[in-house]
């Protein structure tokens, strides 16, 4: 069965740092976001991407945040200067029609502490 | 905006017992209901969907129908397994194309043989 797949499942990084979250979304689906979960928090949206651009982004996704599909499969999320409230499980997820009718597909998630 | 709520856990069951699970949200229009799952050390899995008034999500003996008259959109199933332990997360997705997904906060599930 597809899936999408993250890496790393794990990313400790000192604050100030840049890192960059991979996914791998499933191949055929045109639809890519990004969620994160605070450790005890609710799932937050946080971009959605289509068609080579951000299609939707929350307010929590400012000026430190970016994504790319740098080539025909992986599609990243990067932080340019961590701060210490960014340390959540970040969930990359895709879909091929928009998840008004269709599933979106979760990736395992990358972890990230920043200390 | 839009939001998503659902019963504080974490909710402790026998085998065989009988759940609810309960989730109203606020949403202009008219949403698509989901509701997702997480099993230890996984990632969000759909567990069933709704997608106008009154249907009916149903998968692995869960069940949810939507409500517009109440705005609720409750998990339940009849008999819980010990497998069926994990956190279930309610959402809703707007009436757009690649909308996101709003999240409830999740409530956590343990059954105990």
């Amino acid at each position: 069965e597809p899936e999408v797949t993250q890496t790393p499942s794990h990313q400790v990084t000192q604050m100030g740092q840049e890192v960059i979250l991979r996914c791998v979304p499933i191949s055929n689906h045109l639809y890519f976001y990004w969620y994160r979960q605070i450790l005890g928090q609710k799932v937050e949206f946080l971009v959605s991407f289509y068609n080579n651009e951000i299609s939707e982004k929350s307010e929590i996704f400012d000026d430190q945040f970016s994504v790319e599909r740098p080539d025909g499969s992986n599609f990243t999320l990067k932080i340019r200067s961590t701060k210490l409230e960014d340390s959540a499980m970040y969930f990359c997820a895709s879909s091929d029609h928009g998840t008004r009718n269709t599933e979106a597909f979760f990736g395992q998630g990358t972890r990230l502490t920043v200390v | 905006g839009d939001s998503v709520t659902q019963m504080e856990g974490p909710v402790t069951l026998s085998e065989e017992a009988f759940l609810t699970i309960n989730c109203t949200y606020t949403a202009t229009g008219y949403p698509s209901l989901f509701w997702y799952v997480q099993y230890p050390g996984e990632g969000l899995q759909l567990l069933l969907k709704a997608t106008k008034a009154d249907d009916k999500g149903s998968n692995k003996g869960f069940e949810a129908t939507y409500r517009k008259e109440t705005t609720s959109f409750h998990l339940e199933k009849g008999s819980v397994q010990v497998s069926d332990s994990a956190v279930y997360f309610c959402a809703l997705s707007r009436n757009q194309a690649g909308t996101a997904l709003i999240f409830g906060k999740g409530t956590t599930l343990s059954v105990s043989s």
